[in-house]
């Protein structure tokens, strides 16, 4: 069965500082993957999805991840955090019918 | 940018009356919609999946005569809690996809929040 784990609930970091938000997955085949931002009040966005071919994906607001296979891990990087970045991020596995994992949510220090 | 929006953000409501939740695709036609739930600081679960026209599929343990589903258009599916409880007080979000193949992009709506006293 597929299934998401963020190992992270709660990441706090100071503005300017770069971020990684942990990702593993178990998936029985090549899994596609996608990191979601949720800010309070507002639905879910899309920050970037990985199907196949380069292991590196560039999202969008500056985020990266970078797929790994021996590790079955797919985690979040942005180089420099903005205040505008503290959210609740969601890792998800998965095709049409997407599993989620728990979130993590990101508290940003001026 | 597809738009999904919700209707209600938010009610509350007595014990054991039925609520119903809008989801709609506003600029774009969504062949199928998913439900979730969100507890809080949790994740999102899976309750749903409605294909237009046709009887919604849910996810293990989740109650078909509860939470009931209908997608009648290509734009608007809704969610019936009915004769709510308490436990079913939580954060419901809808997406909508369109397309009939292959991949299609989930666009998720702002939520619902639901609480039952």
């Amino acid at each position: 069965a597929q299934s998401v784990t963020q190992p992270d609930i709660h990441i706090t970091v100071s503005e300017g500082a770069s971020l990684e938000l942990r990702c593993n997955y178990s998936y029985g085949a090549t899994p596609y993957l996608f990191w979601y931002v949720q800010s309070p009040g507002q639905g879910l966005q899309l920050l970037l999805k990985y199907f196949s071919g380069d292991t590196l994906v560039q999202g969008i607001k500056g985020f990266e991840a970078e797929f790994k296979r021996s590790q079955s891990s797919f985690n979040l990087r942005k180089p420099s955090v903005h205040w505008s970045d503290a959210a609740e991020y969601f890792c998800a596995v998965g095709y049409n019918d997407m599993r989620f994992g728990a979130g993590t949510r990101l508290t940003v220090k001026p | 940018g597809a738009v999904v929006s919700q209707h209600p953000s938010w009610v509350i409501c007595k014990s054991g009356t039925s609520v119903k939740i809008e989801c709609r695709s506003l600029d774009f036609q969504a062949t199928t919609m998913f439900w979730y739930r969100q507890f809080p600081k949790q994740s999102l679960m899976l309750m749903a999946t409605s294909n237009e026209g046709s009887k919604a599929t849910y996810e293990q343990g989740v109650e078909k005569d509860k939470f009931l589903i209908n997608h009648a258009s290509l734009t608007l599916s809704t969610l019936t809690v009915t004769s709510a409880h308490p436990e079913d007080s939580s954060f419901y979000i809808c997406s909508a996809e369109t397309g009939t193949s292959g991949y299609n992009e989930q666009f998720f709506g702002p939520g619902t929040r639901l609480t039952v006293l």
